[in-house]
């Protein structure tokens, strides 16, 4: 069964820096594109970005409100997906899924982690 | 950024009556290359991650139950609810794969009247 779980979430004074990781099973991690998508509390779902797979240069896209502060990386050799987030600000509250799919949606999901930026 | 609407923002239907979602996207997410609309359907029920009911407009994933459709091309779509169960009461939001940034809707509520 294609399974991910996310870990990392928790609580950073404004400015500070967390990561996230996302270890994925049951599927071949180094075939896909994974994707980081996240929902503050009450809200709907807003897309952080994404990274290719190697074969697609993995190269990265990014949301403009987190574009130059977060970073996202995959290690294939160990199944695990990451986002380093720098810079907090207290709007970057919010649960993080990680996802993946292409054109035919995102059909995985993790269970998600609570990451809260709170002074 | 293509920008997704959806409407209305919260629905009260009976059960086994019909619930109609609508999105609208800014711009065109019609890929001619493939003549496939790169527009998927979402169900999140509290505390839960979404799940995947509908991809490429109107391709039903495996496993959702055939009262769940999808339809549109272009611009404007639609999420049918042919005859609703009381553990369809969820949020529903479009998203679109046409261009990144990718985009959701805001999501539409589903209760029961």
């Amino acid at each position: 069964e294609a399974q991910l779980v996310e870990s990392g979430g928790g609580l950073v004074k404004p400015g500070g820096s967390l990561r996230l990781s996302c270890e994925a099973s049951g599927f071949t991690f180094s075939n896909v594109w994974m994707t980081w998508v996240r929902q503050a509390p009450g809200k709907g779902l807003d897309w952080v970005g994404r990274i290719k797979r190697k074969t697609d240069g993995e190269t990265t896209d990014y949301a403009a409100p987190v574009k130059g502060r977060f970073t996202i990386s995959r290690d294939d050799s160990r199944n695990m997906l990451y986002l380093q987030m720098n810079s907090l600000k207290t709007e970057d509250t919010a649960v993080y899924y990680c996802t993946t799919g292409m054109s035919e949606g995102f059909a995985i999901w993790g269970q998600g982690t609570m990451v809260t930026v709170s002074s | 950024d293509i920008v997704m609407t959806q409407s209305p923002d919260s629905l009260a239907v009976s059960l086994g009556e019909r619930a109609t979602i609508n999105c609208k996207s800014s711009q065109s997410v019609l890929y001619s290359s493939n003549n496939k609309n790169f527009l998927s359907w979402y169900q999140q029920k509290p505390g839960r991650p979404p799940k995947l009911l509908i991809y490429w407009a109107s391709t039903r994933e495996s496993g959702v139950p055939d009262r769940f459709s999808g339809s549109g091309s272009g611009t404007d779509f639609t999420l049918t609810i042919s005859s609703l169960q009381a553990e369809d009461v969820a949020v529903y939001y479009c998203q679109q794969f046409y261009g990144t940034p990718l985009t959701f809707g805001g999501g539409t509520k589903v209760e029961i009247k």
